[in-house]
């Protein structure tokens, strides 16, 4: 059965150092795999799109970025995180017209 | 391009009673329509989908929506709320028969008054 794994779940960072989320699917090949932020209270953000490896869409410009180095992994970067990037960060993947499948999330607190 | 409304923000129901939860989509061919919803903390869990056929479609957890064309409509519906249902719930819209890209609504949470 394909399952998705996101870590870390929470994670505290100062303001102006890196960060990296990592997502992985098992059980699938050749997924589309997206990134979302939910800010409090706020609905669902895109941000990055993946269709295969080495290949990403940004949907807004910011402060992040997203890389695809297998095809079942896809990352979720910054060099310098901002205070404004705080909230829920959500990986999902989807393969076919079976809507998505998504992580459990990780909480990300810039302090 | 499409989009997807949920007009309500917030609602709050007694335990026991009927739930509606209102979801309009803008899309120029057939939609693909989901139902997802997410407990405090968690990710997103797919509670049911439309692609074709039988307009009104069963979902886990009790839950129904039904597709009405002719008012760009995907009610979810459950005739029985449970305390264990306070979540938010999405709606969204997938772009064409590739199946990419997903549109999501605001989101309506849910709360269940005992």
């Amino acid at each position: 059965s394909q399952t998705i794994h996101q870590w870390p779940a929470t994670l505290v960072q100062p303001v102006g150092s890196p960060l990296s989320l990592e997502c992985t699917v098992e059980g699938t090949s050749n997924p589309n795999l997206y990134w979302y932020r939910q800010a409090a209270g706020r609905g669902l953000q895109l941000l990055f799109y993946s269709v295969g490896i080495g290949q990403i869409s940004s949907e807004v410009p910011q402060n992040l970025s997203a890389s695809r180095p297998q095809d079942r992994q896809f990352i979720l970067s910054s060099k310098k995180l901002l205070l404004s990037d705080s909230g829920f960060y959500l990986c999902a993947w989807q393969q076919g017209n079976y809507g998505y499948t998504f992580g459990s999330g990780t909480r990300l607190t810039v302090v | 391009a499409q989009s997807v409304t949920q007009p309500d923000i917030h609602i709050t129901v007694s335990e026991g009673a009927s739930l509606e939860l209102r979801c309009n989509y803008s899309y120029g061919a057939t939609p693909y329509l989901f139902w997802y919803v997410q407990s405090p903390g968690q990710g997103l869990q797919l509670l049911l989908k439309y692609f074709s056929g039988d307009t009104l479609v069963q979902g886990i957890k009790g839950f129904e929506a039904e597709f009405k064309r002719s008012q760009s409509s995907f009610n979810l519906r459950k005739p029985s709320v449970h305390w264990s249902d306070a979540a938010e719930y999405f709606c969204a819209v997938g772009a064409d028969n590739a199946g990419n890209m997903l549109t999501f609504g605001g989101g309506t949470r849910l709360m269940v008054k005992p």
